[in-house]
């Protein structure tokens, strides 16, 4: 059964402390993990998908980058606007179900 | 392009009533699916079509049915709504069954 594991389960974060998020997970063979944000009151919004070991992803204050057991989305300087949930997903090769993580709560205080 | 839309956003049920989501995409993506969240629970699937015409179960399908009535349309039925139920739905659409875009949500509560 594929499992997927977030911590921690919150982070409060000044403006411009860097940090990390940490996704572990197991999967019989990944096709793919997966990196949401999901705000308040709304539908997870989609930030990167990485394939294999070793692969990096970036976008604005985003880095997501995964080996063989855990992905890591860090944080760079971040602002009051990057807080929200990041969920991590993953998706065995032999299927197309994801399986999701309940998710890091950030809040970056100003 | 609106992406993938969501009606209503808002409901109330009585239990044993029964109610249609109705979902709508408008990307031309081939798969789509019905999630539901609820607190220290996570995003659980409950049904997903792969493609026109096909529709499976996911890990939570107990007291619902669902149509994909097109490749643009999948409705999520619940015949005979109960207070497990209350949840935020949401559904989801992908290319090639790869990374899914997601609606904004109906909230659900049965009573």
């Amino acid at each position: 059964e594929d499992q997927v594991t977030q911590s921690p389960e919150a982070l409060r974060l000044q403006e411009g402390e860097s940090s990390s998020l940490n996704c572990s997970y197991t999967v019989s063979g990944l096709r793919g993990l997966f990196w949401y944000r999901q705000d308040p009151g709304k539908g997870p919004e989609f930030l990167f998908t990485l394939y294999s070991a070793g692969e990096e992803k970036e976008k604005e204050r985003l880095k997501a980058t995964l080996t063989k057991k855990e992905s890591f989305l860090h944080i760079t300087a971040p602002k009051p606007e990057d807080s929200a949930t990041y969920l991590c997903a993953v998706q065995a090769s032999s299927g197309s179900r994801l399986t999701f993580g309940e998710g890091t709560q950030l809040t970056v205080n100003p | 392009n609106a992406g993938v839309t969501q009606t209503p956003k808002f409901q109330v049920l009585k239990t044993g009533q029964s109610m249609t989501l109705q979902c709508a995409q408008d990307m031309n993506h081939n798969s789509m699916y019905w999630y539901r969240q609820d607190p220290g629970m996570g995003l659980r699937l409950i049904y997903y079509s792969a493609s026109e015409g096909t529709t499976d179960k996911g890990e939570v399908p107990n007291g619902y049915n669902v149509s994909r009535l097109n490749k643009r349309e999948f409705s999520l039925r619940l015949e005979s709504a109960a207070p497990s139920q209350t949840s935020v739905y949401f559904c989801a659409s992908s290319r090639d069954r790869l990374e899914q875009y997601f609606g904004p949500g109906t909230r659900l509560t049965v009573t």
